[in-house]
């Protein structure tokens, strides 16, 4: 059964750090791409980050550029997001999600049950 | 603002049939496929349609997806009260470098 289990969240103040984690079970960790989605209380869907699965393409929406930075070590099945000078703004349910493709599609069909990030002095 | 264009909400009553549109542009529905996302209350997002028209394994064959240009619908037909969610489009934007989402659309059964 694929799982994929956020961790790391939390209250942090403007300017602040932390770092998210997304382990994954279930599947071959090192053969899929993989995204960071947030959602912002009582708000839609917002694409944050992808990194492919060699770690050789990474891409971020330009809302974070700058200030976060994914990553994954293969080994361990992990995924992470460094963010740096957070913002009230950035205060969201940080979802991971794995990328499978077919159909001449990509798409996510895995996603993780979520970690809150609240940014607040 | 999202870069994807959805109605805020729709609604209907159990048995009838709904669609909700999702309106981008060339440089993403026009030139890309896309993928439909439920959300159900205080869950996660569940892949519902990819590439346009194609259902995962185990989503009733009662929700189905179309695109035509730089837009694109999902229908939901015989409408149930456990589908009362939020319906997000997606689709890889080639200008963006990234996926955009729509704004999502609020599925009330009445």
């Amino acid at each position: 059964e694929v799982q994929l289990v956020e961790s790391g969240g939390g209250l942090v103040q403007p300017g602040g750090s932390l770092r998210l984690s997304c382990a994954a079970s279930g599947f071959t960790f090192s053969s899929y791409s993989m995204n960071w989605v947030r959602q912002a209380p009582g708000k839609g869907l917002e694409w944050v980050s992808y990194i492919s699965s060699s770690s050789s393409t990474i891409y971020y929406a330009d809302s974070v550029k700058g200030r976060f930075t994914i990553s994954r070590d293969n080994a361990k099945n992990s995924l992470y997001l460094q963010m740096n000078s957070l913002r009230d703004e950035d205060t969201a349910v940080y979802y991971c999600a794995r990328e499978n493709y077919g159909g001449n599609s990509y798409y996510f069909d895995y996603w993780g049950q979520g970690t809150l990030v609240t940014v607040s002095s | 603002q999202s870069v994807l264009t959805q109605p805020p909400s729709a609604s209907g009553t159990p048995g009838q049939r709904v669609t909700i549109s999702c309106s981008g542009s060339s440089s993403n529905i026009g030139s890309n496929t896309v993928n439909w996302y439920q959300q159900l209350p205080g869950t996660a997002p569940k892949l519902l349609i990819y590439s346009n028209n194609q259902r995962p394994s185990g989503v009733p064959d009662r929700f189905s997806g179309s695109k035509s240009g730089t837009s694109a619908s999902l229908a939901i037909s015989g409408l149930q009260s456990e589908d009362e969610a939020d319906y997000y489009c997606a689709a890889w934007d080639d200008s963006l470098n990234g996926q955009v989402f729509g704004g999502g659309t609020k599925l009330t059964v009445l």
